[in-house]
């Protein structure tokens, strides 16, 4: 079993849907978790960081995380063709682990 | 958003020279950086962790002689690959972590490799 399992999609859905992206670990010790966002040929963009379970809001995106089932997600609301890239859920043990990244799911967005 | 910036964003190298590529967090102070290697349609690939001021630790099977690491300030990481040759050609990218913010890791914009 990885560490980290991300759905590799790819998904497509119209523009202005809802988006669920979601994440699945076994390793307990993670405590920080993130989301990036990587457009092709470019870095990973920081979408959203929550350390510990809880929820978060920026703007259209909402992270949530459930350490109890070791499951992350993040919503994308009202999506844009713009939200259109590949989106990377990773988190880490310590302040300064290293990453542990899913695979990433590429989601479309149509106009 | 925090920024990190990689340089240069695109070179083309002979096989056989030797390419560095920088990286620098222009308004942070990044005590660890992180180096990746990215293959298309791949996720990333860690090759090593860098902290300031000592020795790059290296993921398995990633040569350290190969790809030279230097971490000589809080805000700049370089990666030397050296003896390039055409299966080094990749798209490279850092990320720097910055303890201001509880650790939040950025990333670079990526630097594209091809050797020829």
């Amino acid at each position: 079993q990885k560490e980290v399992e991300q759905d590799p999609g790819p998904l497509s859905v119209p523009e202005g849907a809802i988006v669920s992206l979601n994440c699945t670990y076994s390793n307990s010790a993670f405590q920080y978790f993130m989301w990036y966002r990587q457009y092709s040929r470019k870095g990973p963009e920081l979408l959203m960081y929550t350390y510990s379970s809880g929820n978060k809001e920026d703007g259209r995106f909402t992270a949530q995380v459930d350490k109890s089932s070791k499951y992350i997600s993040l919503f994308i609301r009202d999506s844009q063709p713009s939200d259109s890239a590949t989106y990377l859920c990773a988190m880490k043990a310590g302040a300064n682990s290293k990453l542990t990244f899913g695979k990433g799911i590429t989601l479309s967005v149509r106009p | 958003g925090a920024v990190v910036s990689q340089h240069p964003s695109r070179v083309i190298c002979k096989s056989g020279t030797s390419v560095k590529i920088e990286c620098r967090s222009l308004d942070f102070q990044a005590t660890t950086m992180f180096w990746y290697r990215q293959f298309p349609k791949q996720s990333l690939m860690l090759m090593a962790t860098s902290n300031e001021g000592s020795k790059a630790t290296y993921e398995q099977g990633v040569e350290k002689d190969k790809f030279l690491i230097n971490h000589a300030s809080l805000t700049l990481s370089t990666l030397t690959v050296t003896s390039a040759h055409p299966e080094d050609s990749s798209f490279y990218i850092c990320s720097a972590s910055d303890g201001g913010t509880g650790n939040t890791i950025y990333f670079g914009e990526g630097s594209w490799l091809t050797v020829v």
